[in-house]
């Protein structure tokens, strides 16, 4: 029942270079929202990106929404091996609060 | 503040019995989630609790699944005669409702052999 497919499923890079995931969903959202995930337990809040809003940055996150195309884009720029996670997306529609979650981009940042 | 709090951190259960799992929220938020991650299914919506509203139970997947948020603060989730396929981690999150950010717990990982 997951809302969208995110891309690439994996990723690895080296420190220092940009890290790019894109996100896809099915139908119109109220917002979008990324997420990290280390270890498989809790989720850590990235950043919220309302249907209106196309482009929010937080320190080295970069997200972007094209709403007419369906997609978001997360860019981690001067990537760290702590950055090593993975990635989710989650949509929010309608008049519920509830979140769709994306499939996960598991990102590798080696030293 | 503190964060959203989940206990257990890992339960294992035997098939058949029934487990309860505790959700803490931040304080103040009016909106409580449960999720579950497991390998199958990836990460979905369970059930989600605003305010003194009707909770939405559209996500749980059977009727052992219940959950009850006592005083508008502490959730539980109880399965009932758990079988092997609840197998999985289950996340709750809290937020101010609204569309605003979900702040997530550490999750309880639950093994039903």
């Amino acid at each position: 029942s997951q809302q969208g497919e995110e891309d690439p499923q994996a990723l690895s890079i080296q420190e220092g270079e940009n890290a790019t995931m894109n996100c896809s969903y099915k139908t119109s959202i109220n917002n979008l929202q990324w997420y990290r995930q280390n270890s498989g337990r809790g989720l850590v809040h990235l950043i919220l990106i309302r249907s209106n809003e196309r482009e929010k940055h937080s320190g080295r996150l970069r997200v972007t929404l094209d709403t007419s195309k369906k997609s978001s884009s997360l860019l981690i720029t001067a990537s760290r091996a702590a950055d090593t996670a993975s990635y989710f997306c989650a949509t929010s529609r309608g008049d519920t609060d509830k979140l769709i979650f994306g499939t996960g981009t598991r990102l590798q940042v080696f030293p | 503040g503190a964060g959203v709090s989940q206990s257990p951190s890992n339960k294992v259960t035997e098939k058949g019995k029934d487990v309860e799992l505790r959700c803490d929220p931040i304080s103040g938020h009016t909106a409580l989630y449960w999720y579950r991650q497991s390998l199958g299914q990836g990460l979905e919506f369970l059930i989600y609790f605003q305010g003194n509203s009707a909770p939405d139970k559209s996500g749980l997947p059977s009727d052992r699944f219940s959950a009850e948020r006592t005083g508008g603060s502490v959730s539980t989730l109880t399965i009932q005669r758990t079988q092997q396929e609840d197998s999985a981690v289950y996340l709750c999150a809290s937020s101010r409702g609204g569309q605003e950010t979900q702040y997530f717990g550490p999750g309880t990982r639950l093994l039903v052999l």
